[in-house]
């Protein structure tokens, strides 16, 4: 059974105190991987798509990197509007479209 | 480009009676989800349509929640009769192709 898994549950950060989130998968053939930003209130919001180990997309103070059992978020020098919750989910060749999401991480940034 | 648009925002009704969601999404995209996102939890995939036509409802309460998708377009979802379990952020999304779906703000329902 694809299974997306989502480390730590919440991250309180000082700003420009810098980290990583993690995303750990099984799935059945990895067809991409998705990071979405939620904030309060609100859908989720696309940030990256991930397809093979290696792969590396930045975007501001995010960067996201794949290999072939779990996936990072890394976030340098966050800023208190980078407070969000961070989704990671799957594409699987078993799954055709479907998107399985992780449960997030809960990310606190303070002045 | 205008985002996917879902109303209403917020409902609050009692258990065993029956709410719709509506959902209007970016122009040209052929595929629609429905996602249900109980607080604290991921969002889960309820029901996938291509087009006019179902793609995938496995994870969909079919004794309680339908669905339909007019000329391709625009899309509701009801639940009929709800329970307290129903309560959850009821999400839309679509896309053109299967890369980066693009989300509504949601339906908060809330069944006491």
């Amino acid at each position: 059974e694809d299974q997306v898994t989502q480390s730590p549950e919440a991250l309180r950060l000082q700003e420009g105190e810098s980290s990583s989130l993690n995303c750990s998968y099984t799935v059945s053939g990895l067809r991409g991987l998705f990071w979405y930003r939620q904030d309060p209130g609100k859908g989720p919001e696309f940030l990256f798509t991930l397809y093979s180990a290696g792969e590396e997309k930045e975007k501001e103070r995010l960067k996201a990197t794949l290999t072939k059992k779990e996936s990072f978020l890394h976030i340098t020098a966050p800023k208190p509007e980078d407070s969000a919750t961070y989704l990671c989910a799957v594409h699987s060749s078993y799954n055709t479209d479907k998107l399985i999401f992780g449960t997030g991480t809960r990310l606190q940034v303070f002045p | 480009e205008a985002g996917v648009a879902q109303s209403p925002r917020y409902k609050i009704i009692e258990k065993r009676q029956s709410v719709a969601f509506w959902c209007n999404p970016i122009s040209g995209h052929a595929t629609l989800y429905w996602y249900q996102q109980i607080l604290g939890q991921g969002p889960k995939l309820l029901i996938q349509f291509q087009n006019n036509g179902v793609v995938d409802d496995s994870q969909l309460p079919k004794d309680r929640f339908s669905a339909e998708r007019l000329k391709g377009v625009d899309s509701t979802l009801k639940i009929q009769p709800a329970k307290l379990e129903d309560s959850a952020v009821y999400l839309c999304a679509s896309s053109f192709l299967t890369d980066g779906y693009t989300f509504g703000s949601g339906t908060r329902l809330t069944v006491v």
